[in-house]
């Protein structure tokens, strides 16, 4: 049972506009959450955390909301660039060293 | 400093036979784990190695999957025999310590087709 839900396959916007990434989670014990940028023919990479004792953080362009009694996160790029066109994972952990992924969301920010 | 490796990039091969995937993490890094993606569905966990010794193999499907780590330096994937359902991307992670406090870089995955 998949314990991480992207519901949007894929997402387009365009350049210069807010791209805003959706995630929910089933299990409450959840504590730390990561979102991954994956291009074509490479390995996911590592974006932005945030712990559940905080339900923002900011990092440059990119911003990660969690909201813990929806159990939901969501990543805001603003504003969008062309070189953002990826898929986006998000990822969650509990106490045990294992990250549980979603499906992925494919973003494409159009010129 | 180099990234982590994954070889082959790519492997086709018919169900039954034997395919064995290598991966090469970042010197130095301790922790190594291996996940699948499955075409469009989630990168899924199969296992963690701490220098040579199997910390979980909570993720691995079944025992036609061997995962080794001799030596503590490269891991091999091992599927014996290859069935349908085994195709998909296997990607190889390593981190310094635990992924909870220090980044996981991941390789580029090798392609595994099963036809």
């Amino acid at each position: 049972d998949q314990q991480v839900k992207q519901n949007s396959p894929s997402l387009s916007v365009q350049e210069g506009r807010i791209s805003i990434l959706n995630c929910d989670y089933t299990n409450s014990m959840f504590d730390y959450f990561l979102w991954y940028k994956k291009y074509p023919a490479e390995g996911p990479t590592f974006l932005i955390s945030i712990s559940s004792i905080k339900d923002k953080n900011e990092d440059g362009r990119f911003t990660v909301f969690l909201n813990k009694s929806a159990k939901h996160l969501s990543l805001h790029i603003v504003p969008s660039q062309p070189g953002d066109s990826a898929v986006y994972f998000c990822a969650a952990s509990a106490k045990a060293d294992q990250f549980y992924f979603g499906t992925g969301t494919s973003l494409t920010v159009i010129p | 400093e180099a990234g982590v490796t994954q070889f082959p990039s790519h492997s086709v091969i018919e169900k039954g036979q034997t395919v064995t995937l290598r991966c090469d993490p970042i010197s130095g890094h301790d922790n190594l784990y291996w996940y699948r993606r499955v075409m469009g569905k989630e990168i899924k966990f199969l296992l963690h190695f701490v220098k040579e010794s199997k910390q979980d193999e909570s993720g691995m499907p079944n025992n036609r999957f061997l995962a080794e780590r001799t030596g503590g330096t490269y891991s091999t994937l091992k599927v014996q025999p290859a069935e349908l359902e085994d195709s998909g991307v296997y990607f190889c992670a390593s981190s310094q310590g635990p992924i909870r406090s220090y980044e996981q870089y991941f390789g580029p995955g090798t392609r595994l087709t099963v036809t």
